[in-house]
Formats: C-alpha cells, sequence, structure tokens
C-alpha cells in the first residue's frame, strides 16, 4: 500500500539554524499523489502546513518550503532559519483522489532559543 | 473559518464496553470526514472515509462491525467503538472536507482521547 517514511525524531535545532526534515514516499496505487506537511503544535490540532498536488512544483507557508521530487519520491521540509515558535510535530502526508491522506510517524522538533 | 469540533475530549471506559465519539463541522459543509487512530507511540492510522450519499470506505485492519460510523448530514458524524479493548487506546482525530478531491485540505478537531481500563 502507499505509505511515507520521514526522519525520525527527536529534532533539536537552535533558534535561527537551517532544518530539514526528511520524507520520502511510496505510492503503488497511483503515480503522483497528493501531498502533505501536517503540523501539531503544542496543546492545539492538527493543522495543514502545505500541500503541492503536481510533481516538480514547490510548496511554501510560514518559511517553510518543501518541493515535489516524482525522481526520487520525496518531499522534505526545509526552513532556512528555524524559530522558537516552530516547535512542533510535523506530519508528512500523501492522498490521492477521493481518499483521506496517511501520515508519516511524525517527527518532533524541537527548538531552543 | 472552518473548525471541527470533537467531543468528548477525554473519555474513559471499561474493557468490552463501547464509547461513542462526535465530530461537528462548523463554517462549512463536510461533504467527506475522515477518522484515524493514534496509538501510543505511533501516527495517525486511516482508519475510514466516509462520503455523503456513499459507501462508508474502511481501511484494511478496521471494520464496520468494530468502529461503526454515522454521518447524517454535511456538519456532523460521530464514531462508535465498540467492545473496546487496551489495544484501541489512543487519540481518534476526525478530520472534514469540502469537495471530494484528495488534495482538498482536511480540517481536523483536536481529537478524543480514549483510555481503556
Amino acid at each position: 500500500g502507499d505509505s511515507v517514511t520521514q526522519t525520525e525524531g527527536p529534532v533539536t535545532v537552535s533558534e535561527s539554524e537551517s532544518l530539514i526534515i526528511n520524507c520520502t514516499y511510496s505510492a503503488t496505487s497511483i503515480a503522483y499523489p497528493n501531498l502533505f506537511w501536517y503540523v501539531r503544535y503544542p496543546g492545539e490540532g492538527l493543522q495543514l502546513l502545505l500541500k503541492v498536488i503536481t510533481a516538480g512544483q514547490k510548496g511554501s507557508s510560514r518559511g517553510f518550503e518543501a518541493t515535489y521530487n516524482k525522481e526520487t519520491t520525496s518531499f522534505h521540509l526545509q526552513k532556512a532559519s528555524v524559530q522558537e515558535s516552530d516547535s512542533a510535530v510535523y506530519y508528512c502526508a500523501l492522498g490521492e483522489d477521493n481518499n483521506a491522506p496517511r501520515f508519516g510517524a511524525g517527527t518532533k522538533l524541537s527548538v531552543k532559543p | 473559518g472552518a473548525l471541527v469540533y470533537q467531543y468528548p475530549r477525554r473519555t474513559i471506559c471499561k474493557s468490552g464496553t463501547s464509547m461513542r465519539m462526535e465530530c461537528q463541522a462548523v463554517g462549512f459543509q463536510a461533504t467527506s470526514v475522515a477518522w484515524y487512530r493514534q496509538s501510543p507511540q505511533k501516527t495517525f492510522e486511516l482508519i475510514a472515509l466516509s462520503t455523503v450519499n456513499s459507501a462508508i470506505k474502511y481501511e484494511q485492519n478496521f471494520t464496520q462491525e468494530k468502529f461503526p460510523i454515522s454521518h447524517p448530514n454535511l456538519s456532523f458524524s460521530s464514531m462508535t467503538v465498540l467492545n473496546a479493548y487496551l489495544e484501541d487506546r489512543g487519540l481518534y482525530l476526525c478530520g472534514a472536507r469540502v469537495g471530494l478531491g484528495g488534495a482538498e485540505t482536511l480540517y481536523f478537531g483536536s481529537g478524543t482521547r480514549l483510555t481503556v481500563l
């Protein structure tokens, strides 16, 4: 079936450092799935951070970026300079039309001040 | 804005009993609702996708007999965990969205945390 593998946490970085959380996917039922990053801040619900539905394109939100790379089946999440408020759990997810997304294991990010 | 409320936030039930949880969409019409479970130390597993006027689609390892879902209108869905046992404990999330496409944004509630004694 379809699956997502992402960087195993926890990940700890210092404020203003760069960040990359790796995500690779395996889609057996569809050639070009929709790809998402969701985030769960402490005490809050799960929310969409960004999504990309076309291979080769990049999504961005709140300073985070992710590029849909069909050659490497990857969708890594990057940010040039993290802030303490970025501390959260990040989930890479894969979806296809007429179905709900499937999530990776989640990566807990802690940003030190 | 789009909001999704889930209740109860937390619940405890005895092993072998059943527990019903609800999901309410506010500010939009949820044509489809996805139910997930996050067991301890695991990710969010998709239980089923419920789309109005369509059959509910359950994932492997989850059945209607164990997790019956009701989706009577565009703002409400409920799911029951029947005969709950220890392995059913965890955080149950519902995600609601407008439209049928897989790229449509899912709006999640805060979840119902189930403890089984």
